[in-house]
């Protein structure tokens, strides 16, 4: 079972847009901005797409974006294409005892 | 640019230890950051192992702590991964990446490495 909780699957039509949630608890998502998103196309290691919650690094298009309330991030893909179509995963900071959790990973899927 | 490379034995038995390297090139791990180990069995989510400071520090995933060592050797440019009393649920992919202080994000990663557990 993962740390962080995300639904398994979301879908969305190209040009629509979709918003993966990852909700954790006030020992990590909530009580950190140190959330980070990655993208993994099957057989390929994970991409990062967003850092400290909502920054992008270069080269992540503007149609990834993210934000945190509480004790639940999300990403939000706007503008689907069909290369967004992956796994995305959240991961949170949660203490010098662990200093990474991930969540279980959720299959975007482009109909 | 900054790449890792994983290497490790691909196939192994239960109750071996698994050793796994993460070979370094474009940046000195001595210089900074922290170095991580990451795994994903087939089909499943990523889990983070554990992770090394450039100051020889070390963070461990607290469920896998009492079976893992993480190391660096800043000669080689590389660190590496012990994992103790291997079993199938260790079959993964094993991945190495970088892993920015304070920030706890992971900017650069390895293709990884298959290892599989079986008699």
């Amino acid at each position: 079972q993962s740390a962080l909780t995300q639904p398994p699957s979301a879908s969305g039509s190209p040009g629509q847009s979709v918003t993966i949630s990852c909700t954790g608890t006030s020992s990590d998502v909530g009580g950190y901005n140190y959330v980070s998103w990655y993208q993994q196309h099957p057989g390929k290691a994970p991409k990062l797409m967003i850092y400290e919650v909502s920054k992008r690094p270069s080269g992540v298009p503007d149609r990834f974006s993210a934000s945190k309330s509480g004790n639940t991030a999300s990403l939000t893909v706007s503008g689907l294409q069909a290369e967004d179509e992956g796994d995305y995963y959240c991961s949170s900071h949660a203490g010098s005892n662990n200093l990474v959790v991930f969540g279980g990973g959720t299959k975007l899927t482009v109909l | 640019q900054v790449q890792l490379q994983e290497s490790g034995p691909g196939l192994m038995k239960p109750s071996e230890t698994l050793s796994l390297i993460c070979t370094v090139s474009g940046y000195s791990i001595s210089t900074g950051y922290y170095w991580g180990w990451i795994r994903q069995p087939p089909g499943k989510g990523l889990e983070w192992i554990a992770s090394i400071y450039h100051s020889g520090s070390t963070y461990y995933n607290p469920s896998l702590k009492s079976r893992v060592t993480i190391s660096a050797d800043t000669s080689k440019n590389q660190f590496s991964l012990k994992l103790t009393s291997v079993t199938a649920a260790d079959t993964a992919v094993f991945y190495c990446a970088r892993v920015s202080v304070y920030n706890y994000y992971m900017d650069v990663w390895g293709k990884g490495t298959t290892v599989t557990v079986s008699s």
